[in-house]
């Protein structure tokens, strides 16, 4: 089955150390990958998004994340992180072909100690 | 401003009451669709639709009802609520499925089941 894992729920990070938030998909082939933000009370917001050629793709924000279809994973980076930065974010998958629909992981909350 | 319109932004409803909860785009998107979101299981889909009139199941589609009569509105609706329905609920639109055109959130419903 399709799936996207987020294996992380929680993460606590220092501000200003770089930050990996990981995604692990499940697909037979290679599907369109997203990171999104959500921060407390609010909708979500698209960072970025993959869906071929170079596999390191620079989002908002500062943020980037690496494809790596030999780990079938897609990584979220940033080299220094905010107060700012702390909210939940999730990693989603699209496959591309026909009418999809966008199938979210359960989320990795950020919290960003001082 | 152009965007994804949810009302209301907090709902609290008794056991057994039905309501509906409004999404409308004016971005003139083809593709909506509704996911609830819950604390640790990231964003389920409940329902979707790629037209006016064409409406399908997602994964979660138990105790909701859509219809899509034009392409800006995608109303939900809670026929009989119950306390498992008491959720986050998201509205999302795009232009297509396809990742090429990105998805749009609205802010949100917050519902409550008593």
């Amino acid at each position: 089955a399709q799936s996207v894992t987020q294996p992380d729920i929680h993460i606590t990070v220092s501000e200003g150390a770089s930050l990996e938030l990981r995604c692990n998909y499940s697909y037979g082939a290679t599907p369109y990958l997203f990171w999104y933000v959500q921060s407390p009370g609010q909708g979500l917001q698209l960072l970025l998004k993959y869906f071929s050629g170079d596999t390191l793709v620079q989002g908002i924000k500062g943020f980037e994340a690496e494809f790596k279809r030999s780990q079938s994973s897609f990584n979220l980076r940033k080299p220094s992180v905010h107060w700012s930065d702390a909210a939940e974010y999730f990693c989603a998958f699209l496959v591309p072909s026909g009418y999809s629909t966008l199938t979210f992981g359960k989320g990795t909350m950020l919290l960003v100690s001082p | 401003n152009a965007g994804v319109t949810q009302t209301p932004k907090f709902q609290v409803l008794k056991t057994g009451q039905s309501m509906t909860l409004q999404c409308a785009q004016d971005m003139n998107h083809e593709y909506m669709s509704w996911y609830r979101q819950d604390p640790g299981m990231g964003l389920r889909l409940i329902h979707y639709s790629v037209g006016a009139g064409i409406t399908d199941q997602g994964e979660v589609p138990n105790g909701y009802n859509v219809s899509r009569s034009t392409t800006e509105d995608f109303p939900l609706r809670l026929l009989s609520a119950a306390p498992s329905q008491t959720s986050v609920y998201f509205c999302a639109s795009s232009y297509s499925s396809s990742a090429n055109y990105g998805y749009t959130f609205g802010s949100g419903t917050r519902l409550t089941v008593v």
